[in-house]
């Protein structure tokens, strides 16, 4: 199946600093990737569709000043958490659909302390 | 607005057993349902996908209805191993991905 890969798998970083987090499509192109949150013993939340070449389309409710979002070629978007807090900390997931499947990262475990 | 449940939310079974996991949802104008498995602190696993034309689909000891008039599909899990134990989540698809609750499953050995 199609491979997507997320990284880092885990970090931890200090209330105030910011956080980049990587997810590549390794054998396929995708034009659209998804970011979700995943909190304790929850579902998935989407947060945002990433577009390769335009700005992201953001959820209701989440920040797009907080969680920006690039996705700078057909194989890589970024998720970047700014000014983390540690509200923040939770399980960031995403994805990339190599139609008509979606395909998941291993997911980021970010703890901001 | 689309809302996917899943029951039951937690199952422990022996090993062997065979199971059903239940997964509904509300809108049945979608395109696609999508059954992932969820190890600890990992990421989603795709299992099976049924396109909205479809009535199943099966792997290997999985195998996965939908009946979309109804809001409705199942997982069903044959001869159930230790191995299979895992949170289970599937996922309606029309414009975007939403999903269910999940079913935490335990396979006592």
């Amino acid at each position: 199946g199609a491979v997507v890969s997320q990284h880092p798998s885990r970090v931890i970083c200090k209330s105030g600093t910011s956080v980049k987090i990587e997810c590549r499509s390794l054998d396929f192109q995708a034009t659209t990737m998804f970011w979700y949150r995943q909190f304790p013993k929850k579902s998935l939340m989407l947060m945002a569709t990433s577009n390769e070449g335009s700005k992201a389309t953001y959820e209701q409710g989440v920040e797009k000043d907080k969680f920006l979002i690039n996705h700078a070629s057909l194989t890589l978007s970024t998720l970047t958490v700014t000014s983390a807090h540690p509200e923040d900390s939770s399980f960031y997931i995403c994805s990339a659909r190599r139609h008509p499947e979606a395909f998941f990262g291993q997911g980021t475990r970010l703890t901001v302390v | 607005k689309q809302e996917v449940t899943q029951i039951p939310a937690a199952l422990s079974v022996p090993e062997g057993e065979n199971l059903v996991l239940n997964c509904s949802f509300t809108d049945s104008a979608i395109y696609n349902l999508q059954w992932f498995r969820q190890d600890p602190g990992k990421g989603l696993t795709s299992l099976l996908l049924i396109q909205s034309s479809q009535r199943e689909q099966t792997s290997g000891r999985l195998n996965a209805s939908l009946d979309k008039s109804s809001g409705r599909s199942t997982l069903y899990i044959a001869a159930s191993q230790p191995g299979d134990s895992a949170t289970y989540l599937c996922a309606v698809r029309r414009n975007k991905l939403i999903f269910g609750t999940g079913t935490l499953l335990a396979v006592q050995p």
